[in-house]
This record gives structure tokens, sequence and C-alpha cells, in this order.
């Protein structure tokens, strides 16, 4: 019973270098979400597809970009990263019953 | 807007003691209201949700929380605390779908035994 897998868990990267991080979820939900853990502030929403090829920015996009590749995947990509980017990265999906089902983080540190 | 405070950053309760965590709300419709635990380096769990129906909600593992309209609180509680409930704990509100949810910053249970 996978639910939401995301990859990778962890991630050095330097100042300037472009990554992808995945995540797939085998649930059939239609919307997926990005978001951002950073101590004392919660997490705050990077972007969201509320269906398969849709998507739309949340709180702090600046920075990233999003592919909803298909029903089962979101990809958060950083083109050019910086050290503020560095931070804990969640993926959810839910059904569109309010309840969110969240994978086990990818930590990134950008040097 | 919606808003959502968590009262307190850390709290430390002894084993077999009850536990309380404070989370309070602003919401300008009747929002949906959410537990999450985290536990250290993993995923958040969903402990528990309000939507509208009984004030008085039951999560997992002992949990419950009462939806008080009048003081716009949504306090965590359980009778005893295990030392398996030390997590970090995360109170959420939406207005209308979850995309446009809020999360609190966050308090962190410590349980000494």
């Amino acid at each position: 019973n996978a639910g939401v897998t995301q990859t990778p868990k962890f991630q050095v990267l330097k100042t300037g270098q472009s990554m992808t991080l995945q995540c797939a979820q085998d649930m059939n939900h239609n919307s997926m979400y990005w978001y951002r853990q950073d101590p004392g502030m919660g997490l705050r929403l990077i972007y969201y597809s509320a269906s398969e090829g849709t998507t739309d920015k949340g709180e702090v996009p600046n920075g990233y970009n999003v592919s909803r590749l298909n029903k089962r995947e979101f990809s958060l990509r950083l083109e050019s990263a910086a050290p503020s980017q560095t931070s804990v990265y969640f993926c959810a999906s839910d059904r569109g019953t309010s309840e969110a089902f969240f994978g086990q983080g990818t930590r990134l540190t950008v040097v | 807007a919606q808003s959502v405070t968590q009262l307190d950053s850390h709290v430390s309760v002894s084993e077999g003691t009850p536990v309380l965590l404070r989370c309070n709300y602003s919401s300008s419709y009747s929002p949906s209201l959410f537990w999450y635990v985290q536990h250290p380096n993993k995923g958040l769990q969903l402990l528990l949700k309000y939507t509208s129906a009984a004030t008085l909600v039951k999560g997992i593992n002992g949990f419950e929380a009462e939806f008080k309209k009048s003081e716009t609180s949504f306090h965590l509680t359980k009778p005893s605390a295990h030392m398996s409930d030390a997590a970090e704990y995360f109170c959420v509100v939406s207005e209308t779908s979850y995309q446009k949810v809020t999360f609190g910053t966050g308090t962190k249970l410590q349980v000494i035994p």
C-alpha cells in the first residue's frame, strides 16, 4: 500500500544547479500538491494540480515549476537552485474530501 | 481571509498525564479544521477533522478535538500521553477546497518518561 511516494529522500545541490523532485500516488486522486516546510513556518503551498493537465500557483511559487505528467505523477522542478530553497519538500494528494495524504518528504540542501 | 494560530510552539508533558495542544482560527466562513501529526523524518498523517458535523471529533490514537465556534478554537486533547505521542502537531484550516488550506506553525510535543 504505497500511497504517496517521493524521490529522492535527500539531495544536496550547488547554487545554480537544477533538479526535479518526483512524486507519484497510487490512490487515483485527482488533486496533487507540493509544499515546503521551514522551521517555525508550518507548510506553505508551492503549486497544486486540481486535475490531470492543470496546475496553479500556491503561496510561494517563485523559483519553481511543476508538471502534472499524468494522473499519478506530479513533479517539481528547480531550474536554478538558491540557498533560500533549502527546505523539506512534501508532496500530497487528495480525493476532494478535504483529507490529504502526504509523502515522506525530500530534504533538500542548497549550498 | 483565514488564519490559524497554534498558541504553543513546544509542550512538555509526563507520560500518563493529559495532553492539551491549543489552536485558534480565523475564518470568514464555516471552516473545515484538521489536526495532523508528524513524527521525526516522516510525512504528515491526519489525526482528525471537523467538517460541520459533531463538534466533538474523535481521531486516531485516542486524540480528540472540540470545535468551539464562540471561542474560534479547535484544541487537541488526549487523556493520557504515551511516549509514542512525541511528535509535531499541525492545526489546519480550510474555508473551501483543500487548495485553500492554511497550516499553523506547529506544536512540538515532548513526552517525559
